[in-house]
C-alpha cells in the first residue's frame, strides 16, 4: 500500500510569507501528526489530528496551524514566515488508538530566505 | 525540553560489531518506540515496546524497556555499514489524544 505522501518536498519562500504543506496518510490511518526538524532542535512536536480534530499541540506559535480533512489528509500552515522556521517538516500517521507506531513521510524541506 | 534523551551522542563501530544506544526519558509512558533516519529522509519505525514489557527483539534489534528507571537500550547486533544513521526513541503520553516526543537521537556510523 501507499506510503505517507508529503508535498512539496522542497520549498523556498521569503520572510513574511505564508506556506501551506500537505500530507496524505497511509489509507485507513486516522491520527496524523507533524513534526519540525532543525539541526539544533531536533524533532519537535508540533500537533495531532485524529479524526479531524486536533488532540495534541506543541510549543508553538500560533503562526503554525493545522488541520485535518474528513478524508484525513492534513495539512499545516506556517503564516509570516521566520527564518528560523527553516526546517524539514515531517508527517506521520498512525491508525489511531493502540498503535503500532508512526509511518513517516519523507518530509518537506522548508527554506525561508 | 525533550523527554526522550539518548547516550552516547555518537558512537562509531566497526561492521561486526555490536551498538549499543540508550534512552532516558521522564514522565510515565504508554509505550516507548525507536525509529532509524538516514540522512535527512523520513524517520523508519524500527520497534515499539509497551510499558508492562521488558526486552522485544526483532531480527537483529534486541530493545530493552526498565519502567522503573525510566530508561530504554536498543541494541543491534552485528552491525552493517547500511545500519548508518540516526536512531531517536520515542515516548507515547497519553494526554487524551496521543502525544509523541522524540529524544535529540544517536548518530551511529559503521565503518566497513
Amino acid at each position: 500500500k501507499a506510503g505517507v505522501t508529503q508535498t512539496p518536498r522542497y520549498l523556498i519562500k521569503t520572510r513574511g510569507q505564508q506556506v501551506t504543506l500537505s500530507c496524505s496518510p497511509i489509507s485507513g490511518h486516522r491520527s496524523v501528526s507533524w513534526y519540525q526538524q532543525t539541526p539544533g532542535q531536533g524533532l519537535q512536536f508540533l500537533f495531532e489530528y485524529f479524526s479531524e480534530t486536533q488532540r495534541n499541540k506543541g510549543n508553538f506559535p500560533g503562526r503554525f496551524s493545522g488541520r485535518q480533512f474528513s478524508n484525513s489528509r492534513s495539512e499545516m500552515n506556517v503564516s509570516t514566515l521566520e527564518l528560523g522556521d527553516s526546517a524539514l517538516y515531517l508527517c506521520a500517521s498512525s491508525p489511531g488508538g493502540d498503535r503500532a507506531g508512526y509511518t513517516f513521510g519523507s518530509g518537506t524541506r522548508l527554506t525561508v530566505v | 525540553s525533550q523527554q526522550g534523551e539518548e547516550d552516547p551522542q555518537a558512537l562509531s563501530i566497526q561492521e561486526g560489531e555490536n551498538a549499543t544506544m540508550n534512552c532516558s526519558y521522564k514522565t510515565s509512558i504508554n509505550n516507548l518506540q525507536w525509529y532509524r533516519q538516514n540522512s535527512g529522509r523520513g524517520l523508519v519505525h524500527l520497534i515499539l515496546i509497551r510499558s508492562n514489557e521488558r526486552e522485544k527483539h526483532s531480527g537483529r534489534l534486541r530493545v530493552t524497556l526498565d519502567t522503573s528507571k525510566k530508561s530504554s537500550s536498543l541494541l543491534i547486533t552485528a552491525s552493517r555499514a547500511a545500519d548508518t544513521a540516526s536512531y531517536f526513541c520515542a515516548t507515547d503520553l497519553n494526554t487524551g489524544g496521543f502525544k509523541t516526543i522524540f529524544g535529540a537521537g544517536t548518530r551511529l556510523f559503521v565503518k566497513a
